[in-house]
């Protein structure tokens, strides 16, 4: 059974990084593409970026200048950082695994981490 | 960018009735190469990650009710839940896969009438 669990600071202030890692169990992250994802409290769901094994990654051309996912092959596990954050980047995250064949349709996710920006 | 758009907001509708929502998407997700189109459906419930219910348009994901249908192509789809139970009271999403950056829908919040 696959299992995705994000893990990170719940409150980061305006203007900092965010960071948050996915740790994966059941499968093996050098299969599948890795995606995040975020839902600001009450609204809808937004794409932020995936990355494969190699370190190959795409981003929402929106959040492209300040977003980072990198991958720990050896620790099995995915992370996120975005940079010069606002109250506008509050939201929970969420990791999650595509579906093979895909880049994009999320079978497996994470919980999610709620994250709040703020002073 | 491609938009996506759900109708209704939202929709109550009695146990065992069939509750159907609407999605359109701001260009074809059809890609001719393979005759698939990149539309996915989720249900998320509160507190909960979204459920991946459908994708390629109607290809049910392992272990989703078969009251769930997926349909349509190009522009214009639709989820059918054929006999609405209580546990699926939930906001489903659409979603496009067929852009490098996906988008989803804004949500349909279904309720029991």
């Amino acid at each position: 059974q696959v299992q995705l669990l994000e893990s990170g600071p719940g409150l980061v202030k305006p203007s900092e990084t965010l960071s948050l890692t996915c740790a994966v169990s059941g499968d093996s992250i050098s299969n599948f593409y890795w995606n995040w994802i975020r839902q600001p409290p009450g609204k809808g769901l937004e794409w932020i970026g995936f990355i494969i094994y190699s370190g190959s990654t795409s981003y929402h051309p929106s959040l492209k200048s300040r977003v980072t996912i990198s991958v720990d092959t050896s620790k099995n596990q995915f992370s996120l950082k975005l940079t010069s954050v606002t109250a506008a980047d509050t939201a929970v995250y969420f990791c999650a695994r595509a579906l093979s064949g895909t880049a994009a349709v999320f079978d497996y996710w994470g919980q999610g981490a709620l994250v709040t920006v703020s002073s | 960018d491609i938009v996506m758009t759900q109708s209704p907001d939202s929709l109550a509708v009695s146990l065992g009735e069939r509750a159907t929502i609407n999605c359109k998407s701001s260009q074809s997700v059809l890609y001719s190469s393979n005759n698939k189109n990149y539309l996915a459906w989720y249900q998320q419930k509160p507190g909960q990650p979204p459920k991946l219910l459908i994708y390629w348009a109607f290809t049910r994901e392992s272990g989703v009710p078969d009251r769930f249908s997926g349909s349509g192509s190009g522009t214009d789809f639709t989820l059918t839940i054929s006999s609405l139970q209580a546990e699926d009271v939930a906001v489903y999403y659409c979603q496009e896969y067929y852009s490098t950056a996906c988008t989803f829908g804004p949500g349909t919040k279904v309720d029991v009438k």
